[in-house]
């Protein structure tokens, strides 16, 4: 079966500096790859996602590479801000089912 | 109202006690999900229900027991439960391709969870 990894567990940045998460996948048949914010109290929420077609996606602060030879695709935020602190987790799929990673805590720091 | 719902957002219930979790989605989708949510663990796949008919079930103690009426609702039903199991529990649901094997993906919509104590 798929096994994503996902890194770093815990990210503190200064805010309006810029953070990365990575993640990998072992399964080349995975195509489908989303990233989910968790704030507290809440359950996960799509924030972009990407297809294997493509390798690069953008939605204003953040954006989402995914290198299909190395399997791993990354989340870029830029210009943070504290509203964006929650837990990051990464997901990739195939033939319908979802394999997350383990999830990245970010705190932007004020 | 819009998107996954589910209730009650917090739950506390004796080891003895049964109790039942619901969920409703609001995006006509055919697939409806379980995921346990515990403190540093990845989240844990229970259940899936596509097109009303079960097709996973991850090892799951019998205490726990899913039902899904029809493709809108989601039920899991809790009885005898031990401490360990108290978590997040989270629903969600999604649109799947054709087949086992299909190849179209959309992504899973999430409900707020009901975070379960079993004391």
């Amino acid at each position: 079966g798929e096994n994503v990894e996902q890194h770093p567990s815990t990210l503190s940045v200064q805010e309006g500096d810029s953070a990365v998460i990575k993640c990998t996948y072992s399964d080349s048949a995975s195509n489908y790859f989303p990233w989910y914010k968790q704030e507290l109290g809440k359950g996960p929420q799509l924030i972009i996602d990407i297809r294997s077609n493509v390798g690069e996606k953008k939605d204003q602060r953040i954006a989402v590479t995914l290198n299909k030879t190395a399997k791993h695709f990354s989340l870029h935020i830029t210009e943070t801000q504290p509203e964006d602190s929650a837990v990051y987790f990464c997901a990739a799929i195939n033939f319908n089912k979802f394999y997350f990673g383990s999830g990245t805590k970010l705190n932007v720091k004020p | 109202e819009t998107g996954v719902t589910q209730t009650p957002r917090h739950l506390v219930m004796g080891m003895t006690n049964k109790k039942s979790l619901k969920c409703e989605q609001h995006l006509g989708h055919n697939a409806m999900y379980w995921y346990k949510q515990s403190a540093k663990k990845p989240l844990e796949l229970m259940f899936v229900y596509s097109l009303e008919e079960r097709v996973e079930n991850n090892s799951v103690p019998s205490r726990f027991s899913p039902e899904c009426p029809n493709s809108s609702h989601l039920f899991l039903h809790l009885h005898t439960l031990q401490p360990e199991d108290s978590a997040l529990y989270l629903c969600a649901s999604s649109q799947e391709g054709p087949g086992p094997y299909s190849s179209y993906n959309s992504p899973l919509h999430f409900g707020n969870g009901t975070r379960l104590t079993v004391t």
